[in-house]
């Protein structure tokens, strides 16, 4: 049972770059989402999922697509990538946010935009 | 709107002194608060929730919803608390649309 994984670990990019960030729970966890964490900003929600098919948008949408096939996998696309999309990203899922069930992070990515 | 404030973005503490990190919250509806944390290099986890009431690694928090307020305290601090802190507020309109806020957070270091 390895959690949620999240892959790269590192990543830079140049600006206007495209890349997609992998994240992938074997949890059977029907709700996935994406934070960045910015300093002096805490987490703030990107995008988020209830289940295969359905995605929804966060706090901070702008710039970053997403879409859920299958109930493991919630990919993060960053269209073309900007100097403000320096940051690290985390995944996270739960059963569902319906009741109180922990969240399991990912280990995170740094990406860098130069 | 709902918001979560963590007024204090760095705190400094002795070992064996108490700790409280302040968690202030605002929603309309009936609100869900959760402590997570980040040890160095380690995964965001959860460290208690206010539903459950409990004590995890001697910390407790109790959600005083006069005060709209749900902060975390522990009466003797341990150097291995040293951390980052985020509270969170589960919030949603019904159905399966929940979303979790964070705070941006508190450093705690606890020093010897």
């Amino acid at each position: 049972n390895a959690g949620v994984t999240q892959t790269p670990k590192f990543q830079v990019l140049k600006t206007g770059q495209s890349m997609t960030l992998q994240c992938a729970q074997d949890m059977n966890h029907e709700y996935m989402s994406w934070y960045r964490q910015d300093p002096g900003m805490g987490l703030r929600l990107i995008h988020y999922s209830v289940g295969a098919g359905i995605t929804d948008q966060g706090e901070v949408p702008n710039g970053y697509n997403v879409s859920r096939s299958t109930t493991e996998d919630f990919p993060l696309r960053l269209l073309s990538a900007a100097p403000s999309q320096t940051s690290v990203y985390f995944c996270a899922s739960s059963r569902h946010l319906k009741r109180s069930y922990e969240q399991y992070f990912g280990p995170g990515t740094r990406l860098t935009v130069t | 709107a709902q918001r979560v404030t963590q007024p204090e973005k760095l705190l400094s503490v002795f070992k064996g002194a108490p700790v409280e990190l302040k968690c202030n919250y605002s929603y309309s509806g009936s609100p869900e608060l959760f402590w997570y944390v980040q040890y160095s290099r380690q995964r965001l986890q959860l460290l208690l929730r206010h539903i459950s009431r409990e004590s995890i690694k001697g910390f407790t928090a109790d959600l005083n919803k006069g005060e709209t307020s749900f902060h975390l305290k522990k009466p003797f601090a341990q150097e291995e608390d040293s951390a980052m802190y985020y509270c969170a507020l589960r919030w949603g309109s019904g159905g399966s649309n929940y979303k979790l806020t964070f705070g941006k957070g508190t450093l705690l270091t606890v020093n010897p």
